[in-house]
């Protein structure tokens, strides 16, 4: 089993949906939580960090459930820009961990 | 800043070729990475390092050495190229301290073929 495990997608949203996407890990001693967004042909960056009470920045929303190991990402109205892969990412110690990405095609 | 920079941006060689990507940082982290990515396998960690002098194997290690002599520079070099090592290649940096320390900044990556 992987360590952290995406669905790969793609997910096909019309613009204007909600679209919510769900990450599990592994390793009950992850540390902490992100989500990097990797747009096509360029380097993933920092989406946002996930913490234990759930985090918001403008329409996207984190929350991470440490019981059952899993930690999701919400984008409400979303637009045409959100087109990319979205990684999870779990910390450990020294080790960075990164899901193999979800896919998301926003449609006009 | 410049942040993260890579050298070169794209590279072809021949099987059996050696060279040696450069990755610089000018955020005074402790801690880079080299990764490699391929369709439908996602970010593969080569080698790390947590400081200067500092080297370790990551998930994928073979074909690959690397050296941190300078704390702003990572170097990954293929001794002896192969077809498999096609890829895109890309380095990464973070701090020691929060909140650098949870945020990776990456490179633009290296396209290398090998043919």
């Amino acid at each position: 089993r992987k360590e952290v495990e995406q669905d790969p997608g793609p997910f096909n949203v019309p613009e204007g949906a909600t679209v919510a996407f769900n990450c599990t890990y592994s390793n009950s001693a992850s540390q902490s939580f992100f989500w990097y967004r990797q747009d096509c042909r360029k380097e993933p960056k920092l989406l946002m960090s996930v913490y234990s009470s759930g985090n918001e920045d403008g329409r996207f929303t984190a929350q991470l459930n440490r019981a059952s190991q899993y930690i999701s990402l919400l984008i409400r109205d979303s637009k045409l820009s959100d087109s990319a892969t979205y990684l999870c990412v779990v910390n450990r110690d020294d080790k960075i961990i990164f899901g193999k990405g979800t896919r998301l095609h926003i449609l006009p | 800043n410049a942040g993260v920079t890579q050298t070169p941006k794209f590279r072809v060689l021949k099987t059996g070729q050696s060279m040696t990507l450069l990755c610089a940082q000018d955020m005074n982290h402790e801690y880079m990475y080299w990764y490699r990515q391929d369709p439908g396998m996602g970010l593969r960690l080569i080698h790390y390092s947590v400081g200067e002098g500092t080297t370790a194997k990551g998930e994928v290690p073979d074909g690959y050495n690397v050296s941190r002599l300078k704390k702003q520079n990572f170097l990954l070099g293929l001794e002896s190229a192969a077809p498999s090592q096609t890829s895109v290649y890309f380095c990464a940096s973070r701090g020691e301290v929060p909140p650098s320390y949870n945020e990776q900044f990456f490179g633009p990556g290296t396209r290398l073929t090998v043919l």
